[in-house]
């Protein structure tokens, strides 16, 4: 079974602090996907990586797809209360399988 | 465009008791999937439709069955419920079955079995 581990399970931070979030496997992705979901709502996705070493920007988010396709991480620069929410990476490996997720608290 | 919806909202099942969750998508696309999602272990594929006329196992599919009944819509059937699916199921699309492809969610359904 492929599985994703992501840490830190749980990031209670204040507002204007930065942080990362990863996202790591022993197997290898054709692409990897990041999607974001907020109390009582669906994930919603942020964005897509496909090949090895790319970097993505989202506004105040950076996303990375490591060299050899295993791992991704999450950058947050200067987090936002509005940046609360639950944080999945997601990979495709035959059938889209999820890590457990990181829950991020921002407060103000 | 409403998406993906689902229904119900919210649930509370007897153990033994059965229900079917709805899902339907508005956005013609060719896959869609059930998930649960339990506290610390993200979001597990129970079934999945990689187009209309074909259902699929995913990680969970134990005590669950499947219905493709058109392109838009693909419900989940518990026979007979169990503490152990307590959960919340979401219903999901996409283009096409792979992770090139954006998964659209629905707003999920909250269930507890007594």
């Amino acid at each position: 079974t492929q599985l994703l581990e992501q840490s830190p399970q749980f990031l209670s931070i204040q507002e204007g602090e930065n942080l990362t979030v990863y996202c790591n496997s022993s197997s290898v992705f054709s692409s990897l996907q990041w999607y974001r979901q907020e109390p009582g709502e669906g994930p919603v996705l942020l964005v897509t990586v496909v090949t090895g070493g790319e970097v993505k920007k989202l506004k105040r988010l950076t996303f990375q797809f490591g060299d050899a396709r295993k791992d991704s991480s999450l950058h947050i620069t200067a987090a936002q209360p509005g940046d609360t929410g639950l944080y999945l990476c997601a990979a495709q490996g035959g059938k889209l399988i999820f890590g457990q997720g990181t829950e991020l608290s921002v407060k103000p | 465009n409403a998406g993906v919806t689902q229904t119900p909202k919210f649930q509370v099942l007897k153990t033994g008791q059965s229900m079917t969750l709805q899902c339907a998508q508005d956005m013609n696309h060719n896959s869609m999937y059930w998930y649960r999602q339990d506290p610390g272990m993200g979001l597990r594929l129970i079934y999945y439709s990689a187009s209309e006329g074909t259902t699929d196992k995913g990680e969970v599919p134990n005590g669950y069955n499947v219905s493709r009944l058109n392109k838009r819509e693909f419900s989940l059937r518990l026979e007979s419920a169990a503490p152990s699916q307590t959960s919340v199921y979401f219903c999901a699309s996409s283009e096409a079955g792979t992770g090139f492809f954006e998964q659209y969610f629905g707003p999920g359904t909250r269930l507890t079995v007594t």
